[in-house]
């Protein structure tokens, strides 16, 4: 049962654009999601957070926006920069319980 | 560099056999997590050490056993290896445990390759 869902295996995304990635869960106990980035033959690295009781949270390029009713999260790059290009990792935990459920990852590739 | 090290780098051995992987988490992080990335996955969550006692368990085969020592260091036992357990094996550590889920920091992963 995939409670993290990333539906986009790639996206590609012109240098200077948005980006826009996106993740599902089905969990309605997660209120602490988080994004990771990973570059190859190295452990993601993380990007940003939100908690429950907020709806945004801006840091720099990277927004991540939190749609309760929905169940959605999205993460905004703006603008994008090739150094951006990576796997993108979305994760979800709840009060009390560190683990982290991890969705699949979207590719991101920005193009020059 | 997340401060957390994993060794080895990368491990190939074979069928049946048993290794162990090796975490040290960043310096005063008394949490550490496993985790595990098979081919086009995600990372599946394994177990948790806080401060030398077990914390929590994800879906950890009966096969593969951890803990965390006195300096706060970790080890991932796998035995009786199989194909399917060829994997990237992750390390995170945390500072805090309880309340409020804190931002775990990621090792760069060892690659088992079961032949």
């Amino acid at each position: 049962d995939q409670q993290v869902k990333q539906n986009s295996p790639s996206l590609s995304v012109q240098e200077g654009r948005i980006s826009i990635l996106n993740c599902d869960y089905t969990n309605s106990m997660f209120d602490y999601f988080l994004w990771y980035k990973k570059y190859p033959a190295e452990g993601p690295t993380f990007l940003i957070s939100i908690s429950s009781i907020k709806d945004k949270n801006e840091d720099g390029r990277f927004t991540v926006f939190l749609n309760k009713s929905a169940k959605h999260l999205s993460l905004h790059i703006v603008p994008s920069q090739p150094g951006d290009s990576a796997v993108y990792f979305c994760a979800a935990s709840n009060f009390g319980n560190e683990k982290l459920t991890f969705g699949t990852g979207t590719r991101l590739t920005i193009i020059p | 560099d997340s401060g957390v090290t994993q060794t080895p780098k990368h491990l190939i051995t074979a069928t049946g056999q048993r290794v162990t992987l090796r975490c040290s988490p960043r310096s005063g992080d008394l949490s550490v997590y496993w985790y595990q990335q098979s081919l086009d996955q995600g990372l599946q969550f394994l177990i948790q050490y806080y401060n030398g006692e077990e914390r929590a368990k994800g879906n950890i085969l009966e096969r593969f056993s951890a803990q965390q020592f006195p300096d706060l260091h970790s080890e991932l036992n796998l035995s009786s290896l199989e194909l399917g357990d060829s994997a990237l094996y992750f390390c995170a550590s945390s500072a805090e445990q309880g309340a409020l889920a804190d931002t775990q920091y990621f090792g760069p992963g060892t690659r088992l390759t079961v032949l």
